[in-house]
């Protein structure tokens, strides 16, 4: 059974603060997925990683950076949080098309 | 790139009563299509998915159609049930030269009144 587990489930920060979300895999999955969810706006993707070391830009990454260096972890960095970051944070793995979503850690900037 | 719009955001029906979401995609090199459900509170899982090389796919109560030149798919589910009630996600993928990501559409709420 795949499991993928975030570091919080929820959190509250500071206007300024630097943020760190990691999120951890088990099934050796290669690509990894950070999404962003607010209501009526769906799943919108932040950044993805198809291997460690690598990252790239997914439809929404301003403000947001990732670090993989290793394959079952995947950290989204928020640098200077701001309150228009207040979000769920969800972080997926995927092998063959099916992604495996965490359970989300819900983000309150203040 | 790829845009997916999913109609309607809100559904409600009687339990027992059959449901149907839809989907359009704009990117016509998309090849895979899967449906996510998000039950309150909890992650989305994968449901049921079809790729551009069948028309349709079913799975007990849940059914997936796929019009390709249209460019749109849907979810139906028949005799549904309370434990239906979710937000269910639509997305589209593209398969090229470097790998597509998902593309998600905004979601439907579907509520199943018993």
């Amino acid at each position: 059974d795949v499991k993928v587990t975030q570091s919080s489930r929820y959190l509250v920060k500071r206007t300024g603060e630097k943020v760190f979300l990691e999120c951890v895999q088990d099934m050796d999955h290669e690509n990894m997925f950070w999404y962003r969810q607010d209501p009526g706006l769906g799943l919108r993707l932040i950044y993805f990683s198809y291997d460690v070391k690598m990252k790239e830009k997914g439809d929404i990454p301003e403000g947001y950076s990732v670090s993989r260096e290793k394959k079952e972890r995947f950290s989204l960095i928020l640098e200077s949080a701001s309150t228009n970051q207040t979000s769920m944070y969800l972080c997926a793995s995927e092998l063959t098309d099916t992604q495996y979503f965490g359970p989300g850690t819900r983000l309150t900037v203040l | 790139g790829e845009n997916v719009e999913q109609h309607p955001s809100t559904l409600s029906v009687q339990e027992g009563d059959s449901a149907v979401i839809k989907c359009t995609y704009s990117d016509s090199a998309s090849n895979y299509f899967p449906w996510y459900k998000q039950e309150l509170g909890k992650r989305p899982q994968l449901i049921i998915d079809i790729r551009s090389n069948v028309g349709e796919k079913k799975d007990q109560r849940i059914a997936v159609t796929l019009n390709k030149t249209a460019k749109h798919f849907s979810l139906h589910i028949t005799e549904t049930q309370p434990e239906d009630s979710a937000v269910y996600f639509c997305a589209a993928r593209r398969r090229g030269g470097s790998q597509g990501n998902l593309i998600f559409g905004k979601g439907t709420k579907l509520s199943v009144k018993p």
